[in-house]
């Protein structure tokens, strides 16, 4: 199958920074990437929808300036979680689309845990 | 309504049993169905996708998507401890946005 990888797998940063986060498809070309949000026990909420070469679209509720998404590069997405704080700590997820014909489908990256303090 | 259900478990089975796990849908939009394991801390990661109807079977594993019924299942056969964890059924109309179920927590034990 395919392979999403994203890093830092973990990251703890002091609240007020910015940190972020990486996606990557590393045998296939993305033109689109997601990403997701997880508390714990619950299933994986979408934060926004990202294109390469576009603006991402971001869900109802998330805010564009706090979670700002590049997707510079057809096998590269960023999240950036600007002046952390600690209610923004969570299981953070990626995926990408495969398009194959018959084939596509999504693929999730390991996830990033970000801890912030 | 939710536009998937999928009961949450938790799901406790002996080791070599058949595990079934489903989810129900409300939109017949809905072409692009997905099973996602999903262990503690990590990712979802996907064990088996089906394009409209029909069956598909990955060595222990069957994915069955009946649309008239706007059901699908994944069944496990020969359950291992391995197999531990929980199931999250996915759906889209496009590959665009999906709608998850709750997810099921499954164990199995030797």
């Amino acid at each position: 199958g395919a392979v999403v990888s994203q890093h830092p797998s973990w990251v703890i940063c002091k609240s007020g920074t910015s940190v972020k986060i990486e996606c990557r498809s590393l045998d296939f070309q993305a033109t689109t990437m997601f990403w997701y949000r997880q508390f714990p026990k619950q299933s994986l909420m979408l934060m926004a929808t990202s294109n390469e070469g576009s603006k991402a679209t971001y869900e109802q509720g998330v805010e564009k300036d706090k979670f700002l998404i590049n997707h510079a590069s057809l096998t590269l997405s960023t999240l950036t979680v600007t002046s952390a704080h600690p209610e923004d700590s969570s299981f953070y997820i990626c995926s990408a689309r495969v398009e194959k014909g018959a084939g596509n489908t999504i693929y999730f990256g390991e996830g990033s845990w970000l801890t912030v303090v | 309504q939710k536009e998937v259900e999928q009961d949450p478990g938790p799901l406790s089975v002996p080791e070599g049993a058949i595990v079934s796990l489903n989810c129900t849908y409300s939109n017949s939009a809905f072409q692009y169905f997905m099973w996602y394991r999903q262990y503690s801390r990590k990712g979802p990661e996907l064990l088996m996708y089906t394009y409209s109807s029909g069956n598909k079977e990955d060595g222990r594993f069957t994915a069955q998507v009946d649309k008239s019924s706007k059901y699908i299942s994944l069944f496990i056969r020969d359950s291992q401890p391995s197999d531990s964890a929980t199931y999250l059924c996915a759906m889209s109309a496009t590959l665009g946005r999906l709608y998850f179920g709750r997810g099921t927590q499954l164990t199995v034990w030797p």
